[in-house]
């Protein structure tokens, strides 16, 4: 049964810091893997989308890798700002026609 | 344009009553997913809609729990005799296929059972 673990559980910098999220997965048979936020009360937005073939996507200062073979992503975030705190989550699909396993995600909180 | 809408955004209701939740996915969206977001949880799986296939079910934790999809569009998950365990909030997906593509997530209903 594929699980998907997220470390931090929570995760606080300040202002400007660049950092890290760690995914993993139990099950390297992945279609692809989704990193999405959480802003409180709200619902989800996607972030980044990596399908299994890919190594990594970026969009802005967003940066999302993917080694299926150790069950691993991560999620960079570059130069960070009071704005990214919201919480964060992995997702795997495990195949074309399935829905999403989600780890319980990172709670970050940037400092001004 | 339009995002995926979800009704009503809060619901209260009573041990034992039945509710029921809406989900309006984006338009041309053959793919819809429910999910269920508990306290302390991650999100759960309930039942995915594929176009005019049958319906996964495999995510619904009982049988108080059904979902239908009506002219490939408007989704409602019904919960039968609420249980206090049912307190979550639902959240609704859509995407043009169950395939590679992303799935775009609704605000989602919060529900409570006193």
């Amino acid at each position: 049964k594929q699980e998907v673990t997220q470390i931090p559980a929570a995760l606080s910098v300040p202002e400007g810091e660049n950092l890290v999220l760690n995914c993993s997965f139990t099950d390297s048979a992945i279609y692809n893997l989704q990193w999405f936020r959480q802003d409180p009360g709200k619902g989800l937005t996607s972030l980044l989308l990596i399908q299994s073939s890919q190594r990594e996507q970026t969009s802005g200062r967003l940066n999302a890798s993917l080694d299926k073979s150790s069950g691993r992503s991560t999620l960079y975030i570059a130069a960070s700002q009071p704005g990214d705190s919201a919480t964060y989550l992995c997702a795997v699909r495990p195949g074309a026609g399935t829905a999403l396993i989600f780890g319980k995600g990172t709670t970050l909180s940037v400092s001004s | 344009g339009a995002g995926v809408s979800q009704s009503p955004s809060n619901k209260v209701t009573e041990k034992g009553k039945d509710v029921e939740l809406r989900c309006d996915p984006i338009s041309g969206h053959t793919a819809l997913y429910w999910y269920r977001q508990s306290l302390g949880q991650g999100l759960e799986f309930l039942i995915y809609f594929q176009g005019n296939s049958a319906p996964d079910k495999s995510g619904l934790p009982s049988d108080r729990f059904s979902a239908e999809r009506t002219g490939g569009s408007v989704s409602t998950l019904t919960i039968q005799r609420t249980q206090q365990e049912d307190s979550a909030v639902y959240l609704c997906a859509s995407s043009f296929s169950g395939g590679a593509v992303e799935q775009y997530f609704g605000p989602g209903t919060r529900l409570t059972v006193t």
